[in-house]
């Protein structure tokens, strides 16, 4: 069964970055699209970034873009978040999951605070 | 970007009714769109994919009909594991995947 689990959420001050880290297992993460999806306290989901199988491809929001990167490791089953110049409308929980049109399989989630 | 509007914002309904939730895209998708359930504290899950098929494990009581800019999820006959949040969500066209704003359903 597929598993994912998001690290690396925290408090940090607007201004500041976080990597956020997703380990996966129990299906080929080589061979999968992977996705980030962000969801704002009491609010709804929205769509961050997703990668392709070999890092080659990487799509962003356009909210996010020249500050968020997605990237991916093959060899460590993970996936990556690096967000930097952190605003407070930034502050949600982050999930990876894995698949590109309508991703299948989720993490629990990562709480990524952005607050001084 | 195409934008999803979902109505309603709460539907209230009772255990055992039908439960009937729109989902409106600003152009069509054709049937590239997708149902979410979210329950507290939880990660979405995939009920619908392609507009119409459930995902593996779904259970025959949740339907998904429509094409082009009109969609709709049925749930037959409401269990109590079926009180939560739900969003549609294309990927027709994309980047971006756009959601809905979801429809909370709550027991009447």
């Amino acid at each position: 069964e597929a598993q994912l689990v998001e690290s690396g959420g925290g408090l940090v001050q607007p201004g500041g970055s976080l990597r956020l880290s997703c380990e996966v297992s129990g299906f080929t993460f080589s061979n999968s699209w992977m996705t980030w999806v962000r969801q704002a306290p009491g609010k709804g989901l929205e769509w961050v970034a997703n990668i392709n199988q070999d890092g080659s491809q990487k799509n962003h929001v356009d909210s996010v873009k020249g500050r968020f990167i997605i990237s991916r490791d093959n060899a460590k089953n993970s996936l990556y978040l690096q967000m930097n110049s952190l605003t407070v409308a930034d502050t949600a929980v982050y999930y990876c999951a894995k698949g590109a049109r309508y991703p299948d399989y989720w993490g629990q989630g990562t709480l990524v605070t952005v607050s001084s | 970007e195409i934008v999803m509007t979902q109505s309603p914002a709460t539907l209230s309904v009772s255990p055992g009714e039908r439960a009937t939730l729109s989902c409106r895209a600003s152009q069509s998708v054709s049937s590239n769109l997708v149902w979410y359930q979210q329950k507290p504290g939880q990660a979405p899950r995939l009920l619908i994919y392609g507009a119409s098929t459930r995902a593996t494990g779904i259970p025959a009581r949740f339907s998904g009909s429509g094409s082009g800019t009109e969609f709709t999820l049925t749930i037959s006959s409401l269990q109590s594991e079926d009180f939560a949040v739900y969003y549609c969500q294309q990927y027709n066209i994309w980047p971006p995947l756009t959601f809905g704003g979801g429809t909370k359903v709550e027991i009447k």
